[in-house]
């Protein structure tokens, strides 16, 4: 069974700072995926990671890769409010076709000012 | 235009019922997906339809049934309602051929069983 482990799952830091949030995949996977859930909200997809060492960067937000160690990292630069979110990865299931995705719990991650 | 649109944002019902939620996308998809969100924000799977072909979470009760008019819909039944079944289901839809395969989410239907 495929499990996906994230941490910190809760995760509050001020404004300005940097942080890394971690994503564990037990099996091999094709795709790697980040989302982000506002309160209340659907999911807006960030990143999709197809292979080993591949990085992706929008704005603040930089996913990275390591299929060998079966590892996602999405690190933060200079955090400001508005990235007040969940986030979450998710590995397809069998690595293609009609496939679903297998979440981590999330990271509810609160940012102050 | 909504991309994955879903009916209703809402539903309360009582135990023991049957009901329906509805998802549409217009974005020329070929798979959809039907995920639940429990009270603790964790996601899950149930349900993915592609050309007429079911994939079901081994997990889920037969009490939900998915049911596809076309490629565009895929709506998802409910019968004899129970207290746990309480959560909020997203529909999604992909481009199963696309190397990325980026899944698209509705807005979500919050369930509520009393």
């Amino acid at each position: 069974e495929l499990k996906v482990e994230q941490n910190p799952l809760f995760l509050s830091m001020q404004e300005g700072k940097n942080y890394t949030i971690y994503c564990n995949y037990s099996t091999t996977s094709d795709r790697l995926y980040w989302y982000r859930q506002d309160p209340g909200k659907s999911l807006e997809s960030l990143f999709v990671l197809l292979s080993n060492g591949a990085v992706k960067q929008e704005g603040r937000l930089m996913a990275s890769l390591d299929t060998k160690a079966r590892l996602s990292t999405l690190h933060i630069t200079a955090a400001v409010h508005d990235l007040s979110a969940t986030y979450f990865c998710a590995v397809d299931i069998w690595g293609g076709g009609a496939d679903g995705l297998t979440f981590g719990k999330g990271t509810h991650l609160i940012i102050q000012p | 235009d909504t991309a994955v649109s879903q009916t209703p944002k809402y539903l309360v019902t009582q135990m023991g019922n049957d009901k329906s939620i509805k998802c549409e996308q217009n974005l020329g998809h070929d798979t959809m997906y039907w995920y639940k969100q429990d009270s603790k924000k964790f996601l899950k799977i149930m349900f993915s339809y592609n050309n007429k072909e079911l994939i079901i979470n081994e997990t889920v009760p037969n009490r939900f049934s998915p049911k596809s008019p076309d490629k565009a819909h895929l709506n998802l039944h409910i019968n004899s309602l129970e207290l746990g079944d309480s959560a909020v289901y997203f529909c999604a839809s992909s481009q199963e051929d696309s190397s990325k395969n980026i899944q698209y989410f509705g807005a979500g239907t919050r369930l509520s069983v009393l």
